[in-house]
């Protein structure tokens, strides 16, 4: 079993609708969680961040964390071209005092015109 | 306020060859920490560097090391390259060597082997 799982996708979405981007882990040490956006040929960029069961909202993205189910979503609302790129989940677990972020192989999100 | 900062952008060497790549972190931060990322892959955590020390290691041979100065910026060495090694290598700094942190990337160098 993967470490951190997501769906490849791609993932495609109308301009303007909600996109849904589902991640699983396997660790239940796991404390923090990351999403991450990249496009392509560049390096990637820290959207959202959560450490606590729950939602968080932040702009058109809001984050949710289930730990006993070991999930980790990320809803983009009003969804834009822009938008369209892959989209990495990432974990942090504790060991040793490191940091160490394990990611998943992300999922391509397409927004169509 | 200045990001996380590499270099070189772009490499190509051939097998063998030993390769260095530089990192500065972005101002404030004290941790770096580096990850190659395959095409079409998520980035695959190499080590982490905190007060001048290797605190953690991914799953990499001792082909790859590192260092980091005084004033928190890193190098990352790979020797006796593989053609296996090309691979975007991303650099990430954040504040404070332990906790679930908050880490940024640099835009990373490119490096191709042949």
């Amino acid at each position: 079993q993967k470490e951190v799982e997501q769906n490849s996708g791609p993932l495609s979405v109308p301009e303007g609708a909600i996109a849904s981007l589902n991640c699983t882990y396997s660790d239940r040490g796991s404390q923090s969680f990351f999403w991450y956006r990249q496009y392509s040929g560049k390096s990637p960029e820290l959207i959202m961040s959560i450490y606590s069961n729950g939602d968080k909202e932040d702009g058109r993205f809001t984050a949710q964390l289930n730990k006993a189910s070991q999930y980790v979503s990320l809803l983009i609302r009003d969804s834009q071209p822009s938008d369209s790129a892959t989209y990495l989940c990432a974990v942090n677990v504790l060991t040793g005092g490191g940091n160490k972020l394990t990611f998943g192989t992300g999922t391509q999100l397409k927004v169509e015109l | 306020d200045a990001g996380v900062t590499q270099s070189p952008t772009h490499l190509i060497k051939t097998r063998g060859q030993q390769v260095t790549l530089r990192c500065s972190p972005k101002s404030g931060h004290d941790t770096v920490s580096w990850y190659q990322q395959a095409l079409g892959q998520g980035p695959q955590f190499i080590f982490q560097y905190y007060e001048e020390e290797e605190r953690q290691r991914g799953n990499f041979p001792d082909r790859f090391s590192g260092h980091q100065f005084p004033n928190y910026s890193s190098e990352l060495n790979v020797n006796a390259l593989l053609l296996g090694d090309s691979a975007l290598y991303l650099c990430a700094s954040s504040l404070g060597g332990g906790g679930g942190n908050e880490q940024f990337f640099g835009p990373g160098t490119r490096l191709t082997v042949l």
